[in-house]
């Protein structure tokens, strides 16, 4: 098993560019995690999916933020227009958490973005 | 509300010693699990112990355990044996049996040689 896998492993960009994060779960996983970390809010987490429809959304910050999860195996989170506040690391995580209550939450190794 | 709380911003540990990184949580269910997750400065997010309410018996993976004390909504991970790879921030995660998991904000672990 690959794990998690998300792209770019870092991302530099100006303001008011487009960044279009992308993230791969583990297969068979029926739930998806998008979060966000910085050193002055720490872990956050900003949206997650429930076979590929998003059931909570409310820690996306603002309308810049949008994500999407049109199948199984694949996730973007995009932020238009970016702003330097916006730099952190993003992480995608996934998990099953069918009958399998006690399955963990499954790391990507995140996406450093920068804004300059 | 569901929160996580780890008092203990940073700790320290002589190599080879044993340290105890503390965790408390709030909840009113009955039924959730708990995990603690492990983050070098690779920053990659490792699972170190995870731990099921309805379990009396504290887990234990190697060199880690744990202290459940349900009760007092207590979780703290007692790492025996520090190594200099233990040095990282540990997070404290609980899980109630819906979809979400809420996460402390970390203590940094400084393992000296």
């Amino acid at each position: 098993d690959a794990g998690v896998i998300q792209s770019p492993r870092h991302e530099v960009t100006e303001m008011g560019q487009e960044v279009t994060l992308r993230c791969k779960p583990i297969s068979g996983h029926d739930y998806l995690f998008w979060y966000r970390q910085t050193m002055m809010r720490g872990l956050e987490l900003l949206i997650y999916f429930n076979n590929n429809v998003p059931i909570d959304d409310s820690g996306m910050p603002e309308d810049r933020f949008s994500a999407k999860m049109p199948n199984a195996s694949f996730s973007t989170l995009k932020i238009q227009p970016s702003e330097p506040r916006d730099s952190a690391v993003y992480f995608c995580a996934s998990s099953l958490l069918g009958l399998q209550y006690n399955s963990p939450l499954h790391f990507g190794n995140g996406t450093r973005l920068t804004v300059t | 509300a569901q929160t996580v709380t780890q008092s203990q911003p940073e700790m320290s540990v002589q190599e080879a010693e044993t340290v105890t990184l503390s965790c408390t949580y709030d909840t009113s269910e009955s039924d959730y699990y708990l995990f603690w997750y492990k983050q070098p400065p690779s920053r990659q997010m490792i699972l170190v112990i995870r731990q099921e309410a309805y379990k009396q018996q504290n887990a234990t993976e190697n060199r880690f355990s744990v202290n459940f004390q349900k009760a007092a909504k207590s979780f703290s991970l007692k790492i025996s044996d520090s190594q200099l790879g233990d040095a990282a921030m540990y997070f404290c995660a609980y899980r109630p049996l819906g979809n979400q998991f809420y996460f402390g904000t970390g203590t940094s672990l400084t393992v000296i040689p």
